[in-house]
């Protein structure tokens, strides 16, 4: 079965540590984002690459960062320098811009919800 | 700049009623525009997708969606409501290519369903 897998799916994080939510597809996606997700404020973009090795800022980049070694894989590390980090964190992952037919709809993970004690 | 505003943070319907979740665009291209459905403590799921073949749009679970130019609107729709179409939906659009493709999300209605 295809699909887009994170973990942990509930992860504490006590003040000061870092700490990183995996984010794994199967789909032979180019693309990959982390969106984060606060109440009553949709999503917002952290971080995206649209290939291997390559990674842009999203709007909300500040105290996180992220790596693309492999295609499959895209993990996001909440740095101690995030200073709120307690949301929900969103994987997706498209075909990317080398397979755009037109759109680039976005296929998402079943999230991670990150709590801060 | 494109962005995307979801009339309405919650909307109550009873069972059997119509549903009618609004959402504007602004885009200064011909947009892409989608609905998602998020149940509580998992991720999106898409609804439905507008790509300009047509200006309807049907999606699963039997919602639709309608493209209107002039409006500048996608309101999602569904004729009969059931319990199981509680949860928060999100519209959202891509341009064409100018942004490497990346969508821009609407804040999100939350759809409560009274028996």
């Amino acid at each position: 079965d295809g699909g887009i897998t994170q973990s942990p799916k509930y992860l504490f994080r006590k003040e000061g540590q870092n700490v990183t939510l995996s984010c794994e597809q199967n789909l032979n996606h180019d693309a990959m984002y982390w969106y984060r997700q606060d109440p009553g404020q949709g999503l917002r973009l952290i971080y995206y690459s649209q290939i291997v090795n390559d990674f842009q800022k999203g709007d909300i980049a500040e105290g996180y960062s992220v790596s693309r070694e492999k295609k499959e894989s895209f993990p996001l590390t909440v740095t101690s320098a995030q200073k709120n980090p307690t949301a929900f964190y969103l994987c997706a992952s498209s075909p990317g811009l080398i397979r755009l037919a037109g759109y680039n709809e976005q296929f998402f993970g079943p999230g991670t919800r990150l709590t801060v004690l | 700049a494109q962005s995307v505003t979801q009339l309405g943070s919650h909307v109550s319907v009873s069972e059997g009623a119509l549903v009618l979740l609004r959402c504007n665009y602004s885009s200064s291209v011909p947009p892409y525009l989608f609905w998602y459905v998020q149940y509580p403590n998992q991720g999106l799921q898409l609804l439905l997708k507008y790509t300009s073949a047509a200006t309807l749009v049907k999606g699963i679970n039997g919602f639709e969606a309608e493209f209107k130019k002039s409006e500048t609107s996608f309101h999602l729709t569904k004729p009969s409501a059931h319990m199981s179409d509680a949860a928060e939906y999100f519209c959202a659009v891509s341009d064409r290519g100018g942004s490497q493709g990346n969508l821009i999300f609407g804040k999100g209605t939350k759809l409560s369903v009274k028996p």
